[in-house]
């Protein structure tokens, strides 16, 4: 169970385009969803927390007019990049945690389930 | 923030129990403790969480000392396809800031 399904896997496309990464749990609903961004070699860094029906909360440094976020239901959020350039070029990552937890249920503390990842280059 | 300090790497061999540390000294009250397993170009996969003591399940066990100021992972018998990144999360999910600030991970690499 909790299965998140993010897709496109990768995307190389020219500078100045805009791309449109989806993110859509299969199996449960999801209040907050997360997306996340990754360099080569480095950790995951967070750039903005969405609520469904709500505006995206973004981290500092993340612009919000690039990165647009669209949590268009319990089961799915988009991230857009618009005019994309080559310092966009990365790995996008999206996240979920699952709402409406059974009592008993393990683990206590309900963690996120993360998509496979879209990697983003941009020529 | 409970800040998290790991090892940035470690090797081993198939078939050996390894066992990855990550320092919390600052963790709450509430926080509890999850560690997560990234393979390149795939999100991170959920191993396991606990609070306190033991927590065992069909991959790896979790232990955490009385003062919570540590945990470790260990893998049992490791293969090669355990290579990955391991990264340890400490946070509660009434507090999401925490759980959402990955460390560097521990880059283990499984060697036959």
């Amino acid at each position: 169970g909790a299965v998140v399904s993010q897709h496109p896997s990768w995307v190389i496309c020219k500078s100045g385009t805009s791309v449109k990464i989806e993110c859509r749990s299969l199996d449960f609903q999801a209040t907050t969803m997360f997306w996340y961004r990754q360099f080569p070699k480095q950790s995951l860094m967070l750039m903005a927390t969405s609520n469904e029906g709500s505006k995206a909360t973004y981290e500092q440094g993340v612009e919000k007019d690039k990165f647009l976020i669209n949590h268009a239901s319990l089961t799915l959020s988009t991230l857009t990049v618009t005019s994309a350039h080559p310092e966009d070029s990365s790995f996008y990552i999206c996240s979920m945690r699952p709402e409406g937890r059974k009592a008993g249920q393990q683990p206590a503390n309900q963690p996120q389930h993360f998509g496979d990842g879209t990697r983003l280059s941009i020529l | 923030l409970a800040k998290t300090t790991q090892p940035i790497s470690m090797d081993s061999y198939e078939g050996q129990e390894v066992n990855i540390t990550c320092s919390h000294n600052n963790i709450a009250t509430n926080d509890y403790i999850t560690w997560y397993q990234q393979f390149p170009s795939q999100g991170p996969r959920f191993i396991i969480q606990g609070y306190k003591t033991k927590v065992t399940n069909e991959v790896a066990s979790l232990f955490i000392p009385a003062d919570r100021k540590s945990s470790t992972l260990s893998l049992p018998r490791v293969s090669l396809s355990d290579t990955a990144v391991y990264y340890c999360l400490v946070g509660d999910e009434n507090n999401a800031g925490n759980m959402l600030t990955f460390g560097g991970g521990t880059r283990l690499m499984v060697k036959p």
